[in-house]
């Protein structure tokens, strides 16, 4: 059964903390993905990973950063979170083709206080 | 930023009606369109991905249409059941990246 895992299901910050989320797949993907997903609004691309050590900018990577030292690990960094970065954080893994679906993990739901 | 829409926001029906809701996107620089289920509580699962224009795709009593052409794709639900209450997402890939709708959140009243 294939799986991504997520570190945390719910997450409890305060302002100005940095914050790690962790994701991990077992299916040896190439490419991982963080979204975030808010009301009223899409799930959001913030940063993806096409290769170990590789990332691109989704379309809201202000305030993250992220690290992909492992083929399986992907990382979400909030260097020094705020209160508009409480949100449900989704990874997803993907295979090589771009046709591929997307396999997503069970979501972080982080709230900075 | 793509835009992808989907209607209805939200829907209720009776078990054992059929009902369908709707996507639209881009209809240039199309590659794909992605169909998800999102139950709470669960992650997003993918029901279809479609690439071709005319494309009808079938799971169980779920199947999808899509028109490249004119920018939509169809999701329908066939003799719904309590375990269809979910979120059905679309996502079009394009630019190297899935933009997802914001969901049609359909619940199934018994």
């Amino acid at each position: 059964d294939v799986k991504v895992t997520q570190s945390s299901r719910y997450l409890v910050k305060r302002t100005g903390e940095k914050v790690f989320l962790e994701c991990v797949q077992d299916m040896d993907h190439e490419n991982m993905f963080w979204y975030r997903q808010d009301p009223g609004l899409g799930l959001r691309l913030i940063y993806f990973s096409y290769d170990v050590k590789m990332k691109e900018k989704g379309d809201i990577p202000e305030g993250y950063s992220v690290s992909r030292e492992k083929k399986e690990r992907f990382s979400l960094i909030l260097e020094s979170a705020s209160t508009n970065q409480t949100s449900m954080y989704l990874c997803a893994s993907r295979g090589r083709s771009s046709y591929n679906e997307q396999f997503f993990g069970p979501g972080t739901r982080l709230t900075v206080l | 930023i793509l835009n992808v829409e989907q209607s209805p926001q939200s829907l209720h029906v009776q078990e054992g009606d059929s009902t369908n809701f709707t996507c639209s996107f881009p209809s240039s620089n199309f590659y794909a369109l992605h169909w998800y289920r999102w139950e709470t509580a669960k992650s997003p699962e993918a029901l279809f991905v479609m690439t071709l224009n005319g494309d009808e795709k079938k799971k169980g009593r779920i199947s999808a249409t899509l028109n490249t052409k004119e920018g939509y794709s169809y999701l329908y639900i066939k003799g719904s059941q309590p375990e269809d209450s979910a979120t059905y997402l679309c996502a079009f890939y394009g630019n190297e990246k899935l933009t997802f709708g914001t969901g049609t959140r359909l619940t199934i009243i018994p």
